[in-house]
């Protein structure tokens, strides 16, 4: 069945340092692949998706590119702030399936200290 | 656009009581809604899923006749808490997916405690 791998943390990173979290990713069809964010005590946020091979998404300075041959989806930042300390899912979603699901990766979470 | 409304946000409630979790799609039609469960540090488990006018899907373990959920309108789906206990104690959370979209969008979450 499709599942997603992330590297579960946590994380702990300096203000302003490279941040790479690892994502990788096992479909049956074509899935789009989705990072979410959740801040404390709130619900999920949709931070970037790709829908196809070779895709880029991005946003607040988060990119991440679905690598079909490898199977993976990371996710990076050039310079992180405080204000990124969240938890970052992983997810699919696959096309192909009777009703749609979402299959989120195990979460991880990153902690930026000033 | 694509706001997901869920409520309530915290709720306490006494064993063997029912509960009902309401989610809704503010700005769009969700053809297919989903329920998350979170675990503490966890991740998200998918409990169901839910198409208008349709039975819900519900996952392998969950228990259809203790989680209740009717997706009655294209912007409204509902999750029961049948004969909470505390164990059911926990992070529910619902997801709507609109028409010809890829991604969900996520409700706030509701903080449920059963004493």
């Amino acid at each position: 069945g499709n599942s997603v791998t992330q590297m579960e943390g946590p994380v702990t990173l300096s203000e302003e340092a490279f941040l790479t979290i690892n994502c990788t990713y096992t479909a049956t069809g074509y899935p789009s692949l989705f990072w979410y964010v959740q801040y404390p005590g709130e619900g999920l946020q949709l931070l970037l998706k790709a829908t196809k091979a070779d895709d880029k998404g991005s946003n607040k300075g988060f990119e991440a590119t679905y690598r079909k041959e490898t199977t993976s989806f990371h996710l990076e930042k050039g310079s992180v702030q405080v204000s990124d300390s969240a938890v970052y899912f992983c997810a699919l979603s696959d096309r192909g399936a009777s009703y749609d699901k979402v299959i989120f990766g195990p979460g991880t979470s990153l902690s930026v200290i000033p | 656009g694509a706001v997901v409304s869920q409520h309530p946000s915290r709720v306490i409630c006494k064993s063997g009581t029912s509960v009902k979790i309401e989610c809704r799609s503010l700005d769009f039609q969700a053809t297919t809604m989903f329920w998350y469960r979170q675990f503490p540090k966890k991740s998200l488990m998918l409990m169901a899923t839910s198409n208008e006018g349709s039975k819900a899907t519900y996952e392998q373990g969950v228990e259809k006749d203790k989680f209740l959920i009717n997706h009655a309108s294209l912007t409204l789906s509902t999750l029961t808490v049948t004969s909470a206990h505390p164990e059911d104690s926990s992070f529910y959370i619902c997801s709507a997916r609109a028409v010809r979209r890829t991604e969900a969008f996520f409700g706030q979450g509701t903080r449920l405690t059963v004493v």
